[in-house]
C-alpha cells in the first residue's frame, strides 16, 4: 500500500517568513494530492490540491510543487501570518473503487511568530 | 449549506465496554470515510462507506465496525475497547462532481479509562 513521509514534524517561523512542508510517496499510481490545515481544535480542512498531470498551483499565498518522477511534492506558504499556526497534513491518493482514499503523512506543526 | 456533523463530540467509556459514534454527511454526498486520529499519528484510515456498503477497511482489528443507513448517515461501533483506542475520530463525507474531496466533521474524541 501507499506509504507518505512528511517533514518536518515541526516549523517555527517568524511573521512574514516563507514556509516549506515536504512530502514522499511510494505508490506511483497515486495521482491526487491534498493538503489539509486543522487548527486546534478543528476539523482538518481541504486548503490546495493537486493532480498529477500538474506540476505546480497557486492560490494567493499557497502553493504546491509535484515531482512525479521523485514521488515527491512540496506545500509552500509566503507571507507566512499568525493565524496559519496549525497542523498540515500532506496526502497521497489514487482512485479505488469509484473514491479517493487518502493515505495521509503524520503532520507539520507550523507556529509562525509574530 | 449544513457541514458533516458528528456526536457526541466527547465520548468516556472504561476498557472492555462499547463505544458508539455517529455521523451525519453533508446533503448529496453518498460516501462516509471514518478515521482515527490519535497523537502524533496522523489520519489514519479506518472504514469508507458507499450506498449503505462498507467498501472499504483500513488495518484496524474487526472490533472497529460500522453501518451506513440509508440516509447516507453512518455509525462507527468499536467493542471491548482498550486504551489505545483513545483518539479523536473523525468521519468524513464526499460525493457530487469532487469526489475526490473529502470534507471532515468536528470529530468524537474518545477517552478510555
Amino acid at each position: 500500500g501507499e506509504n507518505v513521509e512528511q517533514h518536518p514534524s515541526t516549523l517555527s517561523v517568524q511573521e512574514g517568513d516563507s514556509a516549506v512542508i515536504k512530502c514522499t510517496y511510494s505508490d506511483s499510481a497515486s495521482n491526487y494530492f491534498p493538503w489539509y490545515k486543522q487548527e486546534l481544535g478543528k476539523r482538518p480542512q481541504l486548503i490546495i490540491d493537486i493532480r498529477s498531470n500538474v506540476g505546480e498551483k497557486k492560490d494567493q499565498r499557497i502553493a504546491v510543487t509535484l515531482n512525479k518522477t521523485a514521488k515527491h511534492f512540496s506545500l509552500h506558504i509566503t507571507e507566512t501570518q499568525p493565524e496559519d499556526s496549525a497542523v498540515y497534513f500532506c496526502a497521497a491518493s489514487s482512485a479505488s473503487g469509484g473514491s479517493y482514499i487518502p493515505t495521509f503523512g503524520r503532520g507539520t506543526s507550523l507556529i509562525v511568530h509574530p | 449549506e449544513a457541514g458533516v456533523t458528528q456526536s457526541p463530540t466527547h465520548l468516556i467509556k472504561t476498557r472492555g465496554q462499547q463505544a458508539t459514534l455517529r455521523c451525519s454527511p453533508i446533503s448529496g454526498h453518498t460516501s462516509v470515510y471514518w478515521y482515527q486520529q490519535a497523537l502524533g499519528l496522523g489520519l489514519q484510515f479506518l472504514l469508507w462507506y458507499d450506498e449503505g456498503e462498507e467498501r472499504n477497511r483500513g488495518n484496524f482489528p474487526p472490533r472497529f465496525s460500522g453501518r451506513q443507513f440509508p440516509n447516507y448517515s453512518s455509525e462507527l461501533n468499536v467493542n471491548a475497547l482498550e486504551l489505545e483506542d483513545s483518539a479523536l475520530y473523525l468521519c468524513a463525507s464526499s460525493g457530487g462532481n469532487k469526489v475526490h474531496e473529502q470534507f471532515f466533521g468536528p470529530g468524537t474524541r474518545l477517552t478510555v479509562l
